[in-house]
């Protein structure tokens, strides 16, 4: 069954901090990858998503993603991390032919100052 | 830019009231679908919508239908509210390009739904 796991229910990091959100996929066919962000109240922005070619994927707001089809993964990544990401973030996998999407729990991102 | 509108974003309904919750999109796109959000449990699909008059059902459809009588705008409806669709529900639309398969999903900010 087509799945995505997302290990870290909570992080928290300090601002300035590096950090990796991590996503585990299992799904059957070649898989289209998403992350999104979502701030308090608000809907799901996009921050970036993976379809074939480069495995190393640069997003909005200085995130990028790295598919490994042998891990099965697609980890988030920022450098620097500001205290305006603080959020909940999700991964997803999805099909191109019919566009549904299947989310995965989330990671809620905390950052100290 | 797409914008998906949600016609509430906070809403208050009784047990048993027939509900209805209005999503728009202004970008002309064919695909639509209505999510629930619950802590832990992430995003899950209720219905979606190919095109217009077409739809299908998602992963969690009981007690829910839908309506998509013209392209822009898609219609969640609880039948029977009842207190465990307490959630935020969340619309999203996509363009069906067919040279170009790799259309994401575009939100709205969510409707957040009490049943009391």
């Amino acid at each position: 069954a087509q799945s995505v796991t997302q290990p870290d229910i909570h992080i928290t990091v300090s601002e300035g901090a590096s950090l990796e959100l991590r996503c585990n996929y299992s799904y059957g066919a070649t898989p289209y990858l998403f992350w999104y962000v979502q701030s308090p109240g608000q809907g799901l922005q996009l921050l970036l998503k993976y379809f074939s070619g480069d495995t190393l994927v640069q997003g909005i707001k200085g995130f990028e993603a790295e598919f490994k089809r042998s891990q099965s993964s697609f980890n988030l990544r920022k450098p620097s991390v500001h205290w305006s990401d603080a959020a909940e973030y999700f991964c997803a996998v999805g099909s191109s032919n019919t566009g549904k999407l299947i989310f995965g729990q989330g990671t809620t991102l905390q950052v100290k100052p | 830019d797409v914008k998906v509108t949600q016609s509430s974003r906070y809403l208050v309904k009784r047990t048993g009231e027939k509900v209805f919750l209005e999503c728009v999109q202004d970008m002309d796109h064919e695909n639509m679908f209505w999510y629930r959000q619950d802590p832990g449990l992430g995003l899950r699909l209720i219905y979606f919508s190919y095109d217009v008059k077409m739809k299908e059902k998602g992963d969690i459809p009981e007690g829910y239908s839908v309506s998509r009588e013209k392209k822009e705008r898609f219609s969640l409806i609880l039948e029977s509210a009842s207190t465990n669709q307490t959630s935020m529900y969340l619309c999203a639309s996509r363009n069906l390009d067919r040279g170009n398969s790799n259309q994401p999903q575009h939100f709205g900010d969510g409707t957040r739904l009490s049943i009391l």
